[in-house]
């Protein structure tokens, strides 16, 4: 089974709703970052969340980390279709790299 | 600031041969990671180079090698390459110290095709 489990796999949502994606680990978590991935491109940093109960906001992406529940969510307020694509949790095991979680894919309609 | 620059986007081989990727980090980022996302699998971790030196891999046959350069580019070298290895390989940089308190800074990658 896989380290980092995100749910759902996939999102398919009409524009201006909301919607939340999970990121759970099966181990504990010291730190998390979320990224987004359009088709076939690289990686864009959104947010790194290193303390139990932290919360971050950009614009209108919230993630949170829950430590005692080894969970992190990301929340989308009033979705627009520039907010489609795939987002992946990212979790430090120990310095030298992330183990990722297996991505949400988000679609986001008229 | 110029991002994360991996070159070339597009790399098409066919089996048995041997491919190049190539990685500049984002300037003052001496750390280069390796990625490989092949369909269906996800990111899985390749290589740590750090101050020109290899400082971790991940579970990956020896034929996947790299080197990072004194400017703290890196190449990725496959050798012997087999239809698995299609995958999108992406390079990302940060500043020394690691992951664990700093995020990383991807690529574009390079989309290896192997017919």
């Amino acid at each position: 089974s896989q380290e980092l489990e995100q749910s759902p796999q996939s999102l398919i949502v009409q524009e201006g709703k909301n919607l939340t994606i999970n990121c759970t680990s099966s181990k504990t978590l010291y730190g998390l970052y979320w990224y987004k991935q359009k088709y076939g491109e690289g990686l864009i940093f959104l947010m790194m969340l290193q303390k139990g109960g932290e919360e971050k906001s950009h614009e209108k992406i919230t993630a949170k980390l829950d430590e005692k529940k080894q969970q992190s969510s990301l929340h989308i307020t009033a979705s627009q279709p520039s907010h489609a694509g795939i987002y992946l949790c990212g979790a430090a095991r120990n310095t030298d790299k992330l183990i990722f979680g297996t991505g949400t894919r988000l679609q986001v309609f008229p | 600031e110029a991002g994360v620059t991996q070159s070339p986007t597009h790399l098409i081989k066919t089996r048995g041969q041997q491919a190049t990727l190539r990685c500049s980090p984002i300037s003052g980022h001496t750390s280069v990671y390796w990625y490989q996302q092949a369909l269906g699998l996800g990111l899985q971790f390749l290589l740590w180079y750090d101050e020109g030196e290899e400082r971790n891999r991940g579970n990956f046959p020896p034929r996947f090698s790299g080197r990072q350069f004194p400017n703290y580019s890196s190449e990725l070298n496959v050798n012997a390459l087999e239809l698995e290895d299609s995958a999108l390989y992406l390079c990302a940089s940060t500043k020394r110290g690691g992951v664990s308190n700093q995020p990383q800074h991807f690529g574009d990658g390079t989309r290896l095709s192997i017919l």
